[in-house]
Order: C-alpha cells, then structure tokens, then sequence
C-alpha cells in the first residue's frame, strides 16, 4: 500500500462545475498538507498549504483536512478551462521530505 | 514571492557529454534545495536534497558520481549529470524551501527536459 493514495483520473467536468480532489494517506505522523497545480512540461505551482486539520479558502480554491480519517480534499468553484491541469496533493512530516500523491488529470470542458 | 528560475528549461545533446543545471531561488534565501525526476505521467522522484554549504544527501538508487550537486550559495544549487546517456533523459525539476521555520512549503522550479541522443 502507497503511503500517499490519489486517483490518477483522468477527469473530466464542465466549465462552472464544482471540483473535488481527494488524497488518503496511511501515515498519521503528517502534519503539513499542501496541493500543488502542474501544467504540462511545467513545474508544480504551490496552490495550498495547510497544517493539521481543518479547511483553508483561497479564491476559488478550497483545501480541507481531516486527520482523523487521513483524507484531504481540494474544491474548485466555477471552474475554467485554464485549470486543466493535474494536480498533486503532497504531505510531510515536519521538515522532511515531501511524499506525493500520483497526481489527478483534470479537465474542464468549456 | 517565492519564485524558482532553473536553467536551461530544454537541453539535447550527445550520448557521453557532461549537463549542468542551476536552480536559483529569485526572491528568498534557500538553506534547502531540492531535486527530483519525473517520468511521463508519473509523479515526482526526489534524487536528493541539498543543504547550503554541505554535501548533498541521495535518496537510495540514486549514483552520487553520476548526479552532482552543488549548493555553494543561498540561492543557487546546481545538478550536473556526468557522462550523461539516453536512460538520463527526463524531466528533471528542483525546489527550494523558503525559509527555516518548521514545515516549510516548497516552491518549484519550472524543470529542464533533458534528451541525450
């Protein structure tokens, strides 16, 4: 079992449409949670960053937690074709490295 | 803030030819860097991290003789793939963390896709 679990997708949702994106993990000892955006032959662009549980709002974009399940989510509202991309949840403990997930292909179909 | 350059973005070149890539951080002081691999439509492989001003440290696989680092400043860490050969070619995508505080988000550079013929 992954440490770091995260549907591959792909996805595909109308423009305006409401996203989720979900990661579970197994390791209880995360405690920084972070969603990063990578387009095609880029570099993953930090979108969130949380500590602990709870739900952070930036724009559009959501990110919750919930440690006692081990599941964190990220919500997009009215989304646009320029977030088609695929996005990568990553997890660590303290200052050690990152473990990511394997990244969700979003689409949004205008 | 918290932006990445890393140079150059694309690099071909001949099977047994040394390539050098440089990682700068614009905006912030880095004490920790980070390099990683990434396949096509697979997630990101740390290769290792590198602290400013001491030797790098390789995650396991990973030939330290054939993937040099160098973190001589606070802004800038450099990878040079030695006697490089078409396995090495890759995405290849460093990160810097800003700052020395406790969990630290990383930000990334826009990765070097390296093809050796």
């Amino acid at each position: 079992q992954k440490e770091v679990e995260q549907d591959p997708g792909p996805l595909s949702v109308p423009e305006g449409a409401i996203v989720s994106l979900n990661c579970t993990y197994s390791n209880s000892a995360f405690q920084y949670f972070m969603w990063y955006r990578q387009y095609s032959r880029k570099g993953p662009e930090l979108l969130m960053y949380t500590y602990s549980s709870g739900n952070k709002e930036d724009g559009r974009f959501t990110a919750q937690v919930d440690k006692s399940s081990k599941y964190i989510s990220l919500f997009i509202r009215d989304s646009q074709p320029s977030d088609s991309a695929t996005y990568l949840c990553a997890m660590s403990v303290g200052n050690e490295k990152l473990t990511f997930g394997t990244g969700t292909r979003l689409t949004i179909i205008p | 803030g918290a932006v990445v350059s890393q140079h150059p973005s694309w690099v071909i070149c001949k099977s047994g030819t040394s390539v050098k890539i440089e990682c700068r951080s614009l905006d912030f002081q880095a004490t920790t860097m980070f390099w990683y691999r990434q396949f096509p439509k697979q997630s990101l492989m740390l290769m290792a991290t590198s602290n400013e001003g001491s030797k790098a440290t390789y995650e396991q696989g990973v030939e330290k003789d054939k993937f040099l680092i160098n973190h001589a400043s606070l802004t800038l860490s450099t990878l040079t793939v030695t006697s490089a050969h078409p396995e090495d070619s890759s995405f290849y995508i460093c990160s810097a963390r800003a700052g020395t505080g406790m969990g630290q988000p990383q930000h990334f550079g826009d990765g070097t896709r390296l093809s050796i013929l």
